[in-house]
């Protein structure tokens, strides 16, 4: 069973430029999650997608970060404009149903802003 | 809302026993542990759901205590291989989302 894709690993950009990651769940997972994982944290949740629509968007900061989920599959998360607290790691992750199921994670995008 | 965990750090020999212990103060649907080490994405390690139950998964285990609304990870008979930081993620009644505590980073040394 293929895992939760995510591209790029790792992005480095300037203060106030912009950036997209990508994520491709694992196939029939109706659940996508995108925490953003700061260096010695827990991973923070930013959005949750069941199929199509959102969940929760509730830490995810409107102004500057957007998501979307096209066809309940495939998802991106934007950036615009980055800012030097937006380094960290953003991990997608997907499972089965939402609740009480397994999360699986990918790899993750290490962000730096510089 | 953030679940929060304790302690936040271990070190151990190898063959020593651990516990972590998890704690909400919403009242909780389920408990998933996860494990991540250094550079990696966390790893599901188990899930407990309402109705205090325990599992097991070789060596390590979990319970979850509802009316406390608190959860404790026990590593037992520690391997080097259990290194890394666990985080317990809960899920709050009628709600879909997994929220995950700052983390325990378990170091276990020869």
């Amino acid at each position: 069973e293929a895992g939760v894709a995510q591209s790029p690993r790792y992005k480095i950009i300037e203060k106030r430029q912009s950036v997209a990651f990508w994520c491709n769940p694992i196939s029939g997972h109706a659940t996508l999650y995108w925490y953003q994982q700061i260096l010695g944290q827990g991973p923070k949740l930013l959005i949750q997608f069941q199929n199509n629509g959102v969940v929760d968007d509730s830490q995810l900061p409107k102004d500057r970060f957007s998501a979307e989920r096209l066809k309940g599959v495939d998802s991106t998360l934007k950036i615009q404009p980055a800012k030097l607290e937006d380094s960290a790691v953003y991990l997608c992750a997907s499972s089965l149903m939402g609740q009480n199921t397994e999360a699986f994670f990918g790899q993750g995008t290490r962000l730096t802003v510089v | 809302q953030q679940p929060v965990q304790s302690p936040q750090a271990v070190i151990l020999r190898e063959g020593e026993d651990a516990v972590i212990n998890c704690s909400s103060s919403k009242a909780l649907y389920s408990v998933h542990w996860y494990r991540q080490k250094h550079g990696e994405a966390p790893v599901f390690l188990m899930i407990l759901l309402k109705g205090g139950e325990q599992k097991g998964h070789d060596k390590i285990s979990a319970s979850f205590n509802e009316k406390k609304q608190q959860s404790s990870l026990y590593l037992t008979a520690s391997q080097l291989s259990y290194s890394g930081t666990y985080f317990c993620g809960t899920e709050p009644d009628s709600s879909y989302k997994l929220i995950f505590g700052s983390g325990t980073r378990l170091l276990v040394r020869p």
